[in-house]
């Protein structure tokens, strides 16, 4: 069973530009939840989909956003990149859900560089 | 406003001794709790879990206590390997209304030497 992909593995952009993550999650998951890991900070949770609709956010600013697709794969999106963008965003997927309904399955993220 | 803190970043640990990562939470709805462990260049993997009814949960080396008035999990690896060098992630759990949301604290990286 292929495990949580995101692409790409690695990119570095300038401020002010945009950028596009994506992830596939395991195939039968429908939840897909975005991570942002940077050091001293842990992992922060940026929001869930699940079957197309965002169902939890946390407290990021408007510049991230994302979207999942009917097939369960999602994107994220930053816009206007500032250079504290920097870090590691990781993809986590699950059948149902955060918490009790089940654990969340990692992909090995997307390192942002931010110049 | 952090609600999970783990307030080792870091811990060095014998083989064969036990490690003991500490996390405390200031969220009394949270009602699950679970370990990640993460290696470099790698996404994090699920170690354990436990429920708010519950005060301890074991799988084989791992064992997770809950203490609900303090507030505070603590995670025990006994016997400490050099395969458990990682950085290891506690999370917690609530209800949001619309699902349930996982808030993670910062990490502690473990270090096993021989």
């Amino acid at each position: 069973k292929a495990g949580v992909t995101q692409t790409p593995r690695y990119l570095i952009k300038t401020r002010g530009q945009q950028v596009t993550l994506s992830c596939s999650p395991i195939s039968g998951h429908r939840s897909v939840s975005w991570y942002q890991q940077t050091p001293g900070q842990g992992l922060q949770f940026l929001f869930e989909y699940f079957s197309e609709t965002q169902r939890n956010k946390g407290n990021f600013p408007g510049r991230f956003s994302g979207r999942q697709f009917s097939n369960s794969r999602s994107e994220m999106n930053v816009s206007t990149l500032e250079l504290g963008d920097s870090a590691l965003y990781l993809c986590a997927s699950s059948f149902s859900g955060q918490g009790l309904a089940g654990e969340l399955f990692f992909g090995e993220g997307s390192r942002l560089t931010v110049l | 406003d952090q609600q999970v803190k783990q307030n080792s970043p870091s811990l060095s640990v014998q083989e064969g001794r036990i490690s003991i990562l500490n996390c405390d939470y200031t969220n009394s709805m949270f009602d699950y709790f679970l370990w990640y462990k993460k290696y470099p260049a790698e996404g994090p993997t699920f170690l354990i879990s436990i429920s708010s009814i519950k005060d301890k949960n074991e799988d084989g080396r791992f064992t997770v206590f809950l203490n609900k008035s303090a507030k505070h999990l603590s995670l025990h690896i006994v016997p400490s390997q050099p395969g458990d060098s990682a950085v290891y992630f506690c999370a917690a759990s609530e209800y949001t209304g619309t699902a349930s949301k996982l808030t993670f604290g910062t990490g502690t990286r473990l270090q096993v030497t021989l």
